[in-house]
């Protein structure tokens, strides 16, 4: 059964550090998501794409965090500087159509650590 | 503002029992829901969805969900609770136009006891 890979599944960073996150969404997926999940919450949006354009990116803090998507396939998220408070769970889901009800599925995450 | 709750943090049922998980959502117009599993460490995966049409959907694992209008709430049900259902259940919205908001519930935490 296809899944969504994301890598690393673990990162510690020291805060001010850059760090980047990997995501290869299951094949044909066009809409990719970026979430953020903070211990005991459940996950927030951070950045939507549908293929290689970002459809929703309003909840993305842009001072420090970037998010591309440039073949349409595989995303890289990237925090720089890294702060305390990005301590979370990094997940990322995809789904097979457009920005809609499709089902969204997520990959293992990856879990950061900014000490 | 769109929200979804899910009033209860923690929920601990002994095997075999029935289970019910509560969520209310606020929004203007009927969303598409959802209930997510997460086992501990792990990304989420799909249990039932409700778009529309018949008001109890059927989903994986023996789950069901009912969606209520009148009470704007999609509570998740399983009649009898094996000891791997333990995990963190979170309900979700898909809203706004075209229904691609995302808004998830702060999830609730399932205990099991032997």
């Amino acid at each position: 059964e296809a899944e969504v890979a994301q890598s690393p599944r673990y990162k510690i960073t020291e805060k001010s550090q850059a760090v980047a996150f990997w995501c290869d969404p299951i094949s044909g997926h066009a809409t990719l998501y970026w979430y953020r999940q903070i211990l005991g919450q459940g996950p927030e949006l951070l950045v939507q794409f549908q293929d290689e354009s970002v459809v929703d990116d309003s909840q993305l803090p842009k001072d420090r965090f970037s998010a591309e998507r440039l073949k349409g396939v595989d995303s890289t998220l990237k925090i720089q500087p890294a702060e305390l408070g990005d301590s979370a769970m990094y997940l990322c889901a995809s789904s097979l159509e457009g920005p809609g009800a499709d089902t969204q599925y997520f990959g293992p995450g990856t879990r950061l650590t900014v000490l | 503002a769109q929200s979804v709750t899910q009033p209860d943090i923690h929920i601990t049922v002994s095997e075999g029992a029935s289970l019910e998980l509560r969520c209310n959502y606020s929004y203007g117009a009927t969303p598409y829901l959802f209930w997510y599993v997460q086992s501990p460490g792990q990304g989420l995966q799909l249990l039932l969805k409700y778009f529309s049409g018949d008001t109890l959907v059927q989903g994986i694992k023996g789950f069901e969900a009912e969606f209520k209008r009148s009470q704007s709430s999609f509570n998740l049900r399983k009649p009898s609770v094996h000891w791997s259902d333990a995990a963190e259940y979170f309900c979700a919205v898909g809203a706004g136009y075209n229904f691609n908001k995302f808004y998830f519930g702060s999830g609730t935490k399932l205990n099991v006891k032997p």
